[in-house]
């Protein structure tokens, strides 16, 4: 079946510091990745759409500048909190399709990053 | 209203026991559904899609009410290891919405 693979897994880094979280479809092409905060408790939360070669779509507040997305190719979109504050500390999961899946087959996730900004 | 939601739960029960879980969505043009099944720290991970036909996968069973909006699961004769938070998912355009999770623990 189709896998997604994120690291780091977790990561800890200083107030300010910037942090990158990748994520790869490994057996399959995605032209788009979703990306998803989950605060504990709560459910998640997509905070943008990432599109192979085009700007990502972020949802609404949602800070662009201040959540990076690149999806340079079918395989890779990496996410980057610049300037970490401890409220973003959460976890983040992306997502992905398989190009050739039909809608009702559902996306698979990555193992997810549990970022603690101290 | 929110898009998916879910009753939380906790949703205590024995071994053996039979659960269901419910959902409902507001966005009458959607056009897919699921079930993931997330356990503590982890990932969700896909358990089942829901079809308006319904469907069923050994010990689960899913329905779709597309005139209600309403989601459900069934889960029998649970077992300890269906201990999880289970997570209604709503999807229109390639737009994944996640119902909060209802959380279930399956005691001896």
């Amino acid at each position: 079946g189709a896998v997604v693979s994120q690291h780091p897994s977790r990561v800890i880094c200083k107030s300010g510091t910037s942090v990158k979280i990748e994520c790869r479809s490994l057996d399959f092409q995605a032209t788009t990745m979703f990306w998803y905060r989950q605060f504990p408790k709560q459910s998640l939360m997509l905070m943008a759409t990432s599109n192979e070669g085009s700007k990502a779509t972020y949802e609404q507040g949602v800070e662009k500048d201040k959540f990076l997305i690149n999806h340079a190719s079918l395989t890779l979109s990496t996410l980057t909190v610049t300037s970490a504050h401890p409220e973003d500390s959460s976890f983040y999961i992306c997502s992905a399709r398989e190009l050739l899946r039909d809608r009702n087959y559902g996306y698979t996730f990555g193992s997810g990053t549990r970022l603690t900004v101290v | 209203r929110k898009e998916v939601e879910q009753d939380p739960g906790p949703f205590n029960v024995p071994e053996g026991a039979t659960v269901a879980f419910n959902c409902t969505y507001s966005n009458s043009a959607s056009q897919s559904f699921f079930w993931y099944r997330q356990d503590c720290r982890k990932e969700p991970k896909l358990l089942m899609s829901v079809y308006s036909s319904g469907n069923e996968d050994g010990r689960f069973t899913a329905q779709l009410n597309r005139a209600s909006q309403y989601i459900s699961l069934l889960i029998r004769d649970s077992k300890l290891s269906d201990s999880a938070t289970y997570l209604c998912v709503v999807n229109l355009n390639n737009d994944m919405r996640f119902g909060a999770g209802t959380r279930l623990t399956v005691k001896p």
